[in-house]
């Protein structure tokens, strides 16, 4: 989990403001997730990517976008149309090889909305 | 898609007792069943994991066991100490390339002294 970075550490978003959270792994991994967390609920799935310049949506992804220009980054960009962005925020990785592997979290981002 | 639901949402036990927190899942073809303890404010952290062609793991006093039958697992903990206390989460997943994981709700652990 060392390998997985995620930045800033807390956020803030005024209302109707787009704001992205960076993600960055050094392990040479294909695949990378993001999920989200609420209080006192478990994560769930917003977006996906398996290789660069492909990704898919997950359980919850209206009002997210995301990119993969680059192996290693998979910036999450938390919309206006996203109407209750308050949450922690959570970046995973894996080698995207089809085998049952584990799962490490980047360190979170916690968005609040001012 | 894929269901997790997790039991019971708090549990509070005396230390040096057991602790038994169940999930159950929807989707016969998960095939991966990995376990998360999460302290407050920090990330989830992987304390187990099982595979389907597995029906229990054990590593110290922790221990997983999978019923694929019945589409249930469980994560038991063997003499409970105070850093015990956490959120734990289950979750499963089918493994085609990407490995999306579904989550179950958390179980609130507290262990009383």
């Amino acid at each position: 989990d060392g390998g997985i970075t995620q930045s800033p550490k807390y956020l803030f978003r005024k209302e109707g403001q787009n704001v992205t959270l960076s993600c960055e792994q050094n392990l040479n991994h294909d695949a990378m997730y993001w999920y989200r967390q609420d209080p006192g609920q478990g994560l769930r799935l917003i977006y996906y990517s398996q290789i660069v310049n492909d990704f898919q949506k997950g359980d919850i992804a209206e009002g997210y976008s995301v990119s993969r220009e680059k192996k290693e980054s998979f910036p999450l960009t938390v919309t206006s149309a996203q109407k209750n962005p308050t949450a922690f925020y959570l970046c995973a990785s894996t080698t995207g090889g089809g085998v049952q592997e584990t799962q490490y979290f980047g360190p979170g981002t916690r968005l609040l909305v001012l | 898609g894929e269901n997790v639901e997790q039991h019971p949402s708090t549990l509070s036990v005396q230390e040096g007792d057991s602790a038994v927190i169940k999930c159950t899942y929807s989707d016969s073809a998960s095939n991966y069943f990995p376990w998360y303890k999460q302290e407050l404010g920090k990330r989830p952290q992987l304390i187990i994991d099982i595979r389907s062609n597995v029906g229990e793991k054990k590593d110290q006093r922790i221990a997983v066991t999978l019923n694929k039958t019945a589409k249930h697992f469980s994560l038991h903990i063997t003499e409970t100490q105070p850093e015990d206390s956490a959120v734990y989460f289950c979750a499963a997943s089918i493994s085609w390339g990407a490995q999306k994981l579904v989550f179950g709700q958390g179980t609130r652990l507290t262990i009383n002294p």
